[in-house]
């Protein structure tokens, strides 16, 4: 256990429905980031937020956003789902807003299957 | 901005073999160096990283890398691969700057044959 808890890990909806994707940081850790695992485009990063802020943007689209509430934990929300999201999306968390060579700790992942 | 190139997508060994498994990156000046591995189904579990000091790292599960600033590599290997290394492996990297986040390779799939 890494300490990143993501929720849900299986999830399937269909073409132009909106997902939610849930993430808890490790305890202490005020940075979370999203990545994109697809075969075709290997792992992107999407987004970061510290502490409730948004630091950094990725390769993420419109149809995408995420927000870091006052307890830290993150969502993801993906909306106008297309197949071609179809993906697996980590989470991961590092204690500060810039982490260098100490990296970051990455949950274990949500399965989005869009049908 | 940094990047790394893991050449190849699949490396085949036999068990007990030795397991080298090549990444270089792209940096004007040295970067922090990772390897991460994903089991199936599961997350991703950082194996080993390179920050500054001793050029040979060592990491979990018999692994370790060597960076090389000449070659600009960081080459991961074991010297006898069990059945259980099987997984896909991510070599990764963190620039200096600022606003620097964490690149990863394509990745390569790690079989180990009986």
């Amino acid at each position: 256990d890494s300490g990143v808890t993501q929720t849900p890990k299986h999830l399937i909806t269909a073409t132009g429905q909106r997902v939610t994707l849930r993430c808890s940081p490790r305890s202490g850790d005020l940075s979370v980031y999203w990545y994109q695992q697809s075969l075709d485009q290997g792992l992107q990063f999407l987004i970061q937020y510290y502490n409730g802020e948004e630091r950094a943007k990725g390769n993420i689209l419109e149809r995408f956003s995420a927000q870091q509430f006052p307890d830290l934990h993150s969502e993801l929300n993906l909306s106008s789902l297309e197949l071609g999201d179809s993906a697996l999306y980590f989470c991961a968390s590092s204690a500060r807003q810039q982490t260098g060579g100490r990296g970051y700790t990455f949950g274990s992942g949500t399965r989005l299957t869009v049908v | 901005a940094q990047s790394v190139t893991q050449l190849g997508s699949h490396v085949s060994v036999s068990e007990g073999a030795l397991v080298l498994l090549r990444c270089n990156y792209s940096s004007s000046v040295p970067p922090y160096l990772f390897w991460y591995v994903q089991y199936p189904n599961q997350g991703l579990q950082l194996l080993l990283k390179y920050t500054t000091g001793a050029t040979l790292v060592k990491g979990i599960n018999g692994f370790e890398a060597e960076f090389k600033k000449s070659e600009t590599s960081f080459h991961l290997t074991k010297p006898s691969a069990h059945m259980s290394d099987a997984a896909e492996y991510f070599c990764a990297v963190i620039g200096t700057g600022a606003n620097s986040k964490l690149t990863f390779g394509k990745g390569i799939t790690l079989s180990v044959r009986p």
